[in-house]
C-alpha cells in the first residue's frame, strides 16, 4: 500500500521556538494533504487542508499565523507551529490521498511537546 | 462526528470471540466511511471502507455495516486476536477525496 512519512516522530521544544513537520508521501503524489491534532484518549481533529501549490484551508479554530503549512510540491507538505506553547503539546497526524483514490494514507505522527 | 470527552469507551473481548464496534456519524451527506485503527503512538491504519451505495462489505476477518437510516456504522472482527487491542475509530466523508471527520473512537482490549 502507499506509504506517508511523517518526520520527526518526537519533538521537543521550547516555548517561543517554532517547529517543523514534514509529511511525505513516497510512493504517490498527493495533491490534497490533511493534517490532524489528536489529544490524548480523543479523536483526530482536522486542522487543516493542504492542496499542492495553493494556501492551505484551515478549520475552523485553528489559527493560520501559528500553525504554517506550506505543499509546495505533488510529495511534501509541512506544518510549522510557530512560538509553541506548552498547550500546543500534541499529537500531530498527516495524511494523504493518492490522485483519484479514496483511500487516505496516514504517517506515523509526530508527538510535540512544549517545555 | 467529532469527539468529545476524555475518556474512549472500552470493548473488552476474549481471544476468539467476533468484536462489534458501532459508530453513530453525523451527516447525512456522507457517502464513504473508513474504519481505521490506531496503536499506540502510532498513525491510523486503514481497515475497511465502504460506500453510500453499499450496506456490507467485508474484508480479512472484518466486516463493515452502514446502516444509513439511523447514519449507524459498525465494525465486526471475526476471532479477535490479541493484535487487533487497538483503538478503532471510523470516518465519514462527502465525495471520496475530500476530507474526512473522525468519530469518537472505541479501545478494543484483547483478554487471552
Amino acid at each position: 500500500g502507499a506509504v506517508v512519512s511523517q518526520h520527526p516522530s518526537r519533538v521537543i521544544c521550547k516555548s517561543g521556538t517554532s517547529v517543523k513537520i514534514e509529511c511525505r508521501s513516497l510512493d504517490f503524489q498527493a495533491t490534497t494533504m490533511f493534517w490532524y491534532r489528536q489529544f490524548p484518549k480523543q479523536s483526530l481533529m482536522l486542522m487543516a487542508t493542504s492542496n499542492e501549490g495553493s494556501k492551505a484551508t484551515y478549520e475552523q479554530g485553528v489559527e493560520k499565523d501559528k500553525f504554517l503549512i506550506n505543499h509546495a510540491s505533488l510529495t511534501l507538505s509541512t506544518l510549522t507551529v510557530t512560538s509553541a506553547h506548552p498547550e500546543d503539546s500534541s499529537f500531530y497526524i498527516c495524511s494523504a490521498r493518492d490522485m483519484g483514490q479514496a483511500e487516505a494514507f496516514f504517517g506515523q505522527g509526530t508527538r510535540l511537546t512544549v517545555v | 462526528g467529532e469527539s468529545v470527552g476524555l475518556h474512549l469507551p472500552t470493548l473488552s473481548v476474549q481471544e476468539g470471540d467476533n468484536s462489534i464496534i458501532n459508530c453513530a456519524y453525523s451527516n447525512s451527506a456522507s457517502d464513504y466511511f473508513i474504519w481505521y485503527k490506531q496503536e499506540s503512538g502510532k498513525g491510523p491504519q486503514f481497515i475497511i471502507d465502504i460506500r453510500s451505495n453499499m450496506d456490507k462489505r467485508q474484508g480479512q476477518r472484518v466486516t463493515v455495516l452502514l446502516n444509513k437510516t439511523v447514519k449507524h456504522l459498525s465494525l465486526q472482527i471475526a476471532a479477535t486476536q490479541p493484535g487487533d487491542s487497538a483503538v478503532y475509530f471510523c470516518a465519514e466523508g462527502v465525495d471520496a477525496g475530500n476530507m474526512l471527520t473522525f468519530g469518537g473512537g472505541t479501545r478494543l482490549m484483547v483478554k487471552p
